[in-house]
């Protein structure tokens, strides 16, 4: 398959612990890369290979990877967090492919 | 750090064919997959395909017949041909630098990640008559 599955939304309170997860058979050998995109904004990497922050992301974000699941946690959420976030990888026809992307409300 | 810029026309009629553009600053062209994404109001990204700076391509199957990517790499630019548009191809379309990485252990691969890391501001094509 070529797919990954997201949940399509999820809640946290302020300052509490967020974790979103992308399935798909294409993650039992790609680490989920994962990105937040807010309103008009294009996306941005927030975490990719198995646990790496680009320069300049907080180190709340986190990743991590079991079987055909991987997920990104955000410890101590804060307002800015609200996002949508998106996975992604290759499939096994060597395509690139994205999660349906979570939306990220924060309460 | 490495920036890249698009353009292209925002308004198409039916039938017509999209062209976008994307300029590639302050980066390395080599060794990186150079790929087109696109975003319908209100939904998911849609990879619509890449290529790499020797020229080998790659596309979404679902596009394939109608997308072309080419580069250019004297200017480092890449560009994006989607024919016989119709208002299903309305997104904000995107370019974007792909990465890929490999563990490998002797021969065999372990574990893999690809990853876009650099985005260009993105474009709002509409498709209208």
């Amino acid at each position: 398959s070529s797919e990954l599955t997201q949940d399509p939304a999820v809640s946290v309170a302020l300052g509490q612990t967020v974790r979103i997860t992308c399935q798909g058979d294409s993650l039992r050998i790609y680490y989920a890369s994962w990105y937040q995109q807010k309103p008009g904004q294009a996306p941005v990497l927030v975490i990719y290979g198995k646990n790496n922050r680009p320069s300049g992301i907080p180190d709340r974000f986190s990743g991590s990877s079991s079987g055909n699941t991987g997920s990104l946690t955000i410890t101590g959420t804060q307002a800015e967090d609200e996002a949508d976030y998106y996975c992604n990888s290759r499939d096994s026809s060597d395509n690139v492919v994205f999660g349906g992307g979570t939306k990220v409300t924060v309460l | 750090q490495v920036q890249l810029q698009q353009w292209g026309a925002g308004l198409l009629k039916p039938s017509e064919t999209l062209s976008l553009t994307c300029a590639v600053y302050g980066g390395s062209f080599s060794g990186y997959y150079w790929s087109w994404i696109r975003q319908p109001p209100g939904k998911g990204l849609e990879w619509i395909g890449e290529i790499n700076d020797s020229g080998s391509t790659n596309y979404n199957p679902s596009l394939k017949s109608r997308v072309t990517i080419s580069v250019d790499t004297s200017k480092n630019q890449f560009s994006l041909k989607l024919s016989s548009v119709t208002a299903a191809d309305t997104a904000v379309y995107y370019c974007a630098r792909g990465a890929q990485d490999f563990t490998m252990v002797v021969v065999v691969i372990t574990a893999a990640s690809y990853y876009f890391d650099s985005w260009g501001q993105g474009t709002l094509v509409t498709v209208s008559s």
